[in-house]
């Protein structure tokens, strides 16, 4: 079983959909959370950060961790065309270097106008 | 403040030979880190460096190798290549090491294609 699951999709909503991603996890040791969004030829961005368990908020995205489950979701409200990208999930148990840093494979989202 | 800049964007080599790949993190930045990123693979550490120094390093052959300037420039290497070599290397900064992701800002990637 690896440490990160996560949908390669791809999934295509409409425009104004909510979007729902996930991933789950077998390592209990993680208590750092993030999502980061890849654009085409680019490099992927952070686009939330979460510590422990709970819910975060920006603006139209938040970030859901459910330690129990060892399960961690990112909701987009109204999503838009601009929202296409792939998403990628990163998690760690910290220990004070990037290495320990574990991403999933990214689902990649289309948002039709 | 502009961000990490990786060079060159796009590469093509041939099986065999060896490549250089370069990054320049942003200002005042120290920490550089290398990713690989592949379709099947996703994305996997390679080495992370602070103050000229590896820190760390990802389970990778030791065809791969890396290395940090005193100005904080970071370049990796790989010699003999092969055709699974071929993809995206990212390169991150953050200012200081370990700093579990969040404070980590990766550059566009160089695209490196093996034939």
């Amino acid at each position: 079983q690896k440490e990160v699951e996560q949908d390669p999709g791809p999934l295509s909503v409409p425009e104004g959909a909510i979007v729902s991603l996930n991933c789950t996890y077998s390592n209990s040791a993680f208590q750092y959370f993030m999502w980061y969004r890849q654009y085409s030829r680019k490099g992927p961005e952070l686009l939330m950060y979460t510590y422990s368990s709970g819910n975060k908020e920006d603006g139209r995205f938040t970030a859901q961790v459910d330690k129990s489950s060892k399960y961690i979701s990112l909701f987009i409200r109204d999503s838009q065309p601009s929202d296409s990208a792939t998403y990628l999930c990163a998690m760690s148990a910290g220990g004070g270097s990037q290495g320990n840093l574990i991403f999933g494979k990214g689902t990649k989202l289309s948002v039709k106008p | 403040k502009a961000g990490v800049t990786q060079t060159p964007r796009y590469l093509i080599k041939t099986r065999g030979q060896q490549v250089t790949l370069s990054c320049s993190p942003i200002s005042g930045h120290r920490s550089v880190s290398w990713y690989q990123q592949t379709p099947g693979q996703g994305l996997q550490f390679l080495f992370e460096y602070f103050s000229e120094t590896q820190r760390n390093k990802g389970n990778f052959p030791g065809r791969f190798s890396g290395r940090q300037f005193s100005n904080s420039r970071s370049e990796m290497n790989v010699s003999t290549l092969e055709l699974g070599d071929s993809a995206l290397y990212l390169c991150a900064s953050s200012t200081l090491p370990g700093l579990v992701g969040h404070e980590q800002y990766f550059g566009p990637g160089t695209r490196l294609t093996v034939t």
